[in-house]
């Protein structure tokens, strides 16, 4: 099916940790999202890329990178994982920057730091 | 600043029976969207319904209608003839055409529950 892709579903690590979340979008949509969700929180933004070749911080950045390899693919990298990013993370991505342009969502990464 | 506001954090419905999920918008856009994601236990976000900042009728896609008063800043969704599976999270979310970077924001969102 087309659509937002994300790996891995489900993750643990251990505080210091690192990792990469994945996502890909078949859509040739021009802009990525990746939002975190908390309990009671909502969606948080933590960073976007608008084009390709261009990236920007979100409502909620510390602590993390992103790097948008390509049209297709937007991934988020925690260099130094801490129990505050335990969370689950979506990766979103839509067609253009304007108003009546809503958001194709992937299926979201469960992450928890111990 | 760009804000949503979901003041219901959960409600209870009998089943066949119509709701309202409120959200209230602050926002200083002249042009912006509104919209409405469904996130059932599985997790997945999926979206419901768009409001035009623009549009004169308010939006309708099946049981689900939006209650756009631009005055009053509001934009309820209105589910009618309320399902078993319409019990999930259900969140507010705006877009504009200068705050927030053109970015989508959320409110907190409403969980919904349908009794049988």
């Amino acid at each position: 099916n087309a659509g937002v892709t994300q790996t891995p579903k489900f993750q643990v690590l251990k505080t210091g940790q690192s990792m990469t979340l994945q996502c890909a979008q078949d859509m040739n949509h021009n802009s990525m999202y990746w939002y975190r969700q908390d309990p009671g929180m909502g969606l948080r933004l933590i960073y976007y890329s608008a084009s390709e070749g261009t990236t920007d911080k979100g409502e909620v950045p510390n602590g993390y990178n992103v790097s948008r390899l390509n049209k297709r693919e937007f991934s988020l990298r925690l260099e130094s994982a801490a129990p505050s990013q335990t969370s689950v993370y979506f990766c979103a991505s839509s067609e253009k920057a304007v108003v009546n342009y809503g958001y194709t969502f992937g299926s979201g990464t469960r992450l928890t730091v111990v | 600043a760009q804000k949503i506001t979901q003041t219901q954090p959960g409600m209870f419905v009998q089943e066949k029976e119509a709701v309202t999920l409120d959200c209230t918008y602050d926002t200083s856009d002249q042009s912006y969207g509104l919209f409405w994601y469904k996130q059932p236990s599985s997790g997945e976000m999926i979206f419901l319904i768009y409001q035009g900042s623009y549009d004169e009728q308010n939006a309708t896609e099946g049981r689900y209608s939006l209650n756009f008063q631009k005055a009053r800043k509001s934009a309820n969704l209105v589910i009618s003839a309320s399902q078993l599976g319409d019990s999930a999270m259900y969140f507010c979310a705006m877009r504009g055409d200068g705050g927030s970077q053109g970015n989508l924001i959320f409110g907190k969102g409403t969980k919904l529950s349908v009794k049988p």
